[in-house]
């Protein structure tokens, strides 16, 4: 069965940078044809796509965000990562990691809570 | 952009009763080659990431109840549950893939009357 574990600090200073790793297993990022994505929830509100890569590092981006965020994927250890530059109070949320189809969010992660906040 | 736009906000009804929620995307998720609305549902329940529901706009994935049916085409969407049960309460968000970046409703809030 298809995890995806979401990992990383809980806690970012503002104008520092959020850094989250999603764990694969139960499927192969460099198999895949799917993308690889994150989604995230502000608490008490709505959801929001930030961006996907697939296996070969191809990007799709949120344009909203796409000048502070840099997605990657390590085929390798069947991982991805966000990070997030620049971030501010308006980026506390629930992060997803999302298995995803030119955006059929097809598999969730049970989400992180990060917190930006000195 | 696509801007969907979920209508109520917050919905409480009788159990046994029907639930319907509204969605509207700014441009048509239709892909017309295909014939395939780009829509779907999710519900979140407390502490849970979302869960799909419908696909296509009006196909139940696998194990959802008959009682959630999607409908609508273009731009106007709807979700009904009929029969309305407690386990039902959850946020229902409404998804647009047709093209990026992907875009949410801002969710509607379901509880017991």
């Amino acid at each position: 069965q298809l995890q995806l574990q979401e990992s990383g600090p809980r806690q970012v200073k503002p104008s520092g940078t959020l850094s989250l790793t999603c764990t694969v297993s139960g499927d192969s990022i460099s198999s895949s044809t799917y993308h690889w994505g994150w989604v995230r929830q502000p608490p008490g509100k709505g959801l929001e796509w930030i961006a996907s890569i697939d296996f070969s590092g191809n990007t799709y981006n949120n344009p909203s965000l796409q000048s502070r965020v840099t997605i990657s994927v390590d085929t390798v250890k069947n991982r991805f990562s966000l990070n997030l530059d620049y971030v501010t109070a308006a980026d506390t949320a629930l992060y997803f990691c999302v298995r995803e189809h030119y955006g059929d969010f097809s598999w969730w992660g049970r989400g992180t809570l990060v917190i930006v906040s000195s | 952009e696509i801007v969907m736009t979920q209508s109520p906000d917050f919905l409480a009804v009788s159990l046994g009763e029907r639930a319907t929620i509204n969605c509207r995307s700014s441009q048509s998720v239709l892909y017309t080659l295909s014939n395939k609305n780009f829509l779907t549902w999710f519900q979140q329940k407390p502490g849970q990431p979302p869960k799909k529901i419908i696909y296509w706009a009006s196909d139940r994935e696998s194990g959802v109840p008959d009682r959630f049916s999607g409908s609508g085409s273009g731009t106007d969407f709807t979700l009904t549950i009929s029969n309305l049960q407690a386990e039902d309460v959850a946020v229902y968000y409404c998804q647009q893939y047709y093209s990026s970046p992907y875009t949410f409703g801002q969710g509607t809030k379901l509880e017991i009357k």
